[in-house]
């Protein structure tokens, strides 16, 4: 149980264009869902945080307008990169957990999206 | 500041010895601590977990850790290791308000 899943797995697009990613809860329903973004030999960095028909919340210094995420439905947020540029290129993972934010804080990782933007 | 450090960035240990993953956390509050371990190119598997209770925890593939309170710490232990446990290990806190913090990793290489 708890499978999140990510589609695609890797994107290559070009200069300007929009690439929107997808994350879904397979066999659960997830009240939050997070967005992490991971720079090679790095960690992880918590880019935002959605809560299923609400806005998200969004992490000092990420750009709101730059990086788009949609929580429409209870399985499944969507990161929009708008107008993509080369140093937008990075490794996308997502989160979820069937918790809200009162609960203990258990996360279910995707398998990561590779983005390249040439 | 909340923070979660992993002074190794890498370690190299032989196919059957045992292996020790350092993790310091400097928290207000004992954060929730949690051990991932990340497949190259794959996203984020949970081994285990330390909320409260047993200071030793256990979890999956044979690993363990220890929430030592005194010393800020929650190293991960496994008694004999295997090639397959190379990958990246990720020491993350959090003191529930989700914002997990996670260390910078520690690369795992296995020698035969």
């Amino acid at each position: 149980g708890a499978v999140v899943s990510q589609h695609p797995s890797w994107v290559i697009c070009k200069s300007g264009t929009s690439v929107k990613i997808e994350c879904r809860s397979l066999d659960f329903q997830a009240t939050t869902m997070f967005w992490y973004r991971q720079f090679p030999k790095q960690s992880l960095m918590l880019m935002a945080t959605s809560n299923e028909g609400s806005k998200a919340t969004y992490e000092q210094g990420v750009e709101k307008d730059k990086f788009l995420i949609n929580h429409a439905s209870l399985t499944l947020s969507t990161l929009t990169v708008t107008s993509a540029h080369p140093e937008d290129s990075s490794f996308y993972i997502c989160s979820a957990s069937p918790y809200g934010e009162a609960s203990y804080n258990e996360q279910f990782f995707g398998p990561g999206t590779r983005l390249t933007v040439l | 500041a909340q923070s979660v450090t992993q002074p190794d960035i890498h370690i190299t240990v032989s196919e059957g010895a045992s292996l020790e993953l350092r993790c310091n956390y400097s928290y207000g509050a004992t954060p929730y601590l949690f051990w991932y371990v990340q497949s190259p190119g794959q996203g984020l598997q949970l081994l285990l977990k330390y909320f409260s209770g047993d200071t030793l925890v256990q979890g999956i593939k044979g690993f363990e850790a220890e929430f030592k309170r005194s010393q800020s710490s929650f190293n991960l232990r496994k008694p004999s290791v295997h090639w397959s446990d190379a990958a990246e290990y990720f020491c993350a806190g959090d003191t529930g308000g989700f914002k997990t913090i996670f260390g910078a990793g520690t690369r795992l290489f296995v020698k035969a």
